[in-house]
């Protein structure tokens, strides 16, 4: 069964810090990677995917880096503003379905 | 283009009781999911539909039947509540695999369901 494994839990930074989220995978035999937002009491929006064959993916201020061997991915968020607060959730697929992680909530400071 | 939408928004139950989850989308997508979100828990998927007509269990499947007799509906039923079904549902679609097929997932904005 794949476990996804999200660290840290929460996350405090001042505006303008670099974010570093974490998440981690058991089996690597999966399809694709992806980060994903979801601000409170809404639903989740996709931020960026990473197919198995990729290493990384990039959107604006957003940088995710996939090592399937490892069963590892890194999501980088530079020069963090008040806007990013939210929590982040890594799912990866596996036969058309994904496995969440628990997410990292993200509070950046004014 | 409205995307995902779920209705109800908000329910209260009482054990026992029962009701259906209705779930639409517009962008003719084939597959459908439901997940229901706990605290400090990932999304977990109950059940999923790779086509109209077809049905699948997911993780989680227990207490909870589906239908999709039409492609852009896919319904969650409960047929007699428990308060462990006390979660936050979230349905979601996705395009079938192929040459631009990205499986991204598109989700709805969730119905909070409590079960007194």
């Amino acid at each position: 069964k794949q476990e996804v494994t999200q660290i840290p839990a929460a996350l405090s930074v001042p505006e303008g810090e670099n974010l570093v989220l974490n998440c981690s995978f058991t089996d690597s035999a999966i399809y694709n990677l992806q980060w994903f937002r979801q601000d409170p009491g809404k639903g989740l929006t996709s931020l960026l995917l990473i197919q198995s064959s990729q290493r990384e993916q990039t959107s604006g201020r957003l940088n995710a880096s996939l090592d399937k061997s490892s069963g590892r991915s890194t999501l980088y968020i530079a020069a963090s503003q008040p806007g990013d607060s939210a929590t982040y959730l890594c799912a990866v697929t596996v036969d058309y379905k994904l496995s969440f992680g628990a997410g990292t909530t993200v509070t950046v400071r004014a | 283009n409205a995307g995902v939408t779920q209705t109800p928004k908000f329910r209260v139950l009482k054990t026992g009781q029962s009701m259906t989850l209705l779930c639409a989308q517009d962008m003719n997508h084939e597959y459908m999911y439901w997940y229901r979100q706990d605290p400090g828990m990932g999304l977990r998927l109950i059940h999923y539909s790779v086509g109209e007509g077809t049905t699948a269990k997911g993780e989680v499947p227990d207490g909870y039947n589906v239908s999709r007799l039409k492609k852009q509906n896919f319904l969650l039923g409960l047929e007699s509540a428990a308060p462990s079904q006390t979660s936050v549902y979230f349905c979601a679609s996705s395009y079938p695999r192929g040459p631009l097929n990205t499986d991204t997932q598109y989700f709805g904005p969730g119905t909070r369901l409590t079960v007194l």
